[in-house]
């Protein structure tokens, strides 16, 4: 089976830009969750989804958004880019929402010049 | 901020066993240890949880100590390939179900 895949795999964007990231879960699972990696650190959560609808939001400014859709995809959209989000931004997909373990994708690498 | 402490490096044999300690002095009852690895900026690698009982799969063995204040994830026999950044999470509960990541331990396989 395929795991969590993500879109596109490197991005170089402006500041200023907006930009858009997407994930598709492992078939069958329900969650999307959204995470940063700046280099050299764990990631930080910034959003869950669950069934369309957010269940968390971590510490990051109203710039980040996300959605899932039907199909249970999920977009990541950051606006007003700023050098500071360059990063790794990784997608985890779970079957349920709460305490599911959590199955990562390769990432999307995105640089901000 | 994490709950978790771990060293931030560890050497280990290709062939031997590597032992990777956790400390989560603070974790709560209901809350469960997972590990995750990450090999060179991939997306982390699920390897096992647990609540307080040992647990064992294909990758690794985890031990929890009786008042669950620390664990020690086992990779039996470690090959150049299992050369990682470790990371040890206490989940927190919530309706988020997030992941708080750390800085995690880098191993270093070496033949």
């Amino acid at each position: 089976d395929a795991g969590v895949t993500q879109s596109p795999t490197h991005l170089i964007k402006t500041r200023g830009q907006q930009v858009t990231l997407r994930c598709s879960p492992i078939s069958g699972h329900k969650s999307v969750s959204w995470y940063q990696q700046v280099l050299g650190q764990g990631p930080q959560f910034i959003f869950q989804y669950y069934e369309k609808e957010e269940r968390g939001r971590g510490n990051f400014p109203d710039r980040f958004s996300a959605r899932q859709f039907p199909n249970y995809s999920s977009e990541l959209n950051v606006n007003a880019l700023l050098l500071g989000d360059s990063a790794l931004y990784l997608c985890a997909s779970s079957p349920g929402s709460m305490m599911d373990t959590q199955y990562f994708g390769p990432g999307t690498r995105l640089t901000v010049l | 901020d994490a709950k978790t402490t771990q060293p931030p490096s560890m050497d280990c044999a290709e062939g031997r066993a590597a032992n990777l300690p956790c400390n989560h002095s603070t974790i709560s009852g209901n809350e469960y240890v997972y590990w995750y690895r990450q090999i060179h900026s991939q997306g982390p690698q699920y390897i096992i949880h647990g609540l307080k009982n040992n647990e064992t799969n294909e990758m690794a063995s985890l031990i929890i100590t009786e008042d669950r204040k620390s664990s020690t994830l086992i990779l039996p026999h470690a090959t150049l390939r299992d050369t990682a950044v470790y990371y040890c999470i206490v989940r927190p509960r919530g309706p988020s179900g997030k992941l708080i990541f750390g800085q995690g331990t880098t191993l270093q396989v070496k033949p």
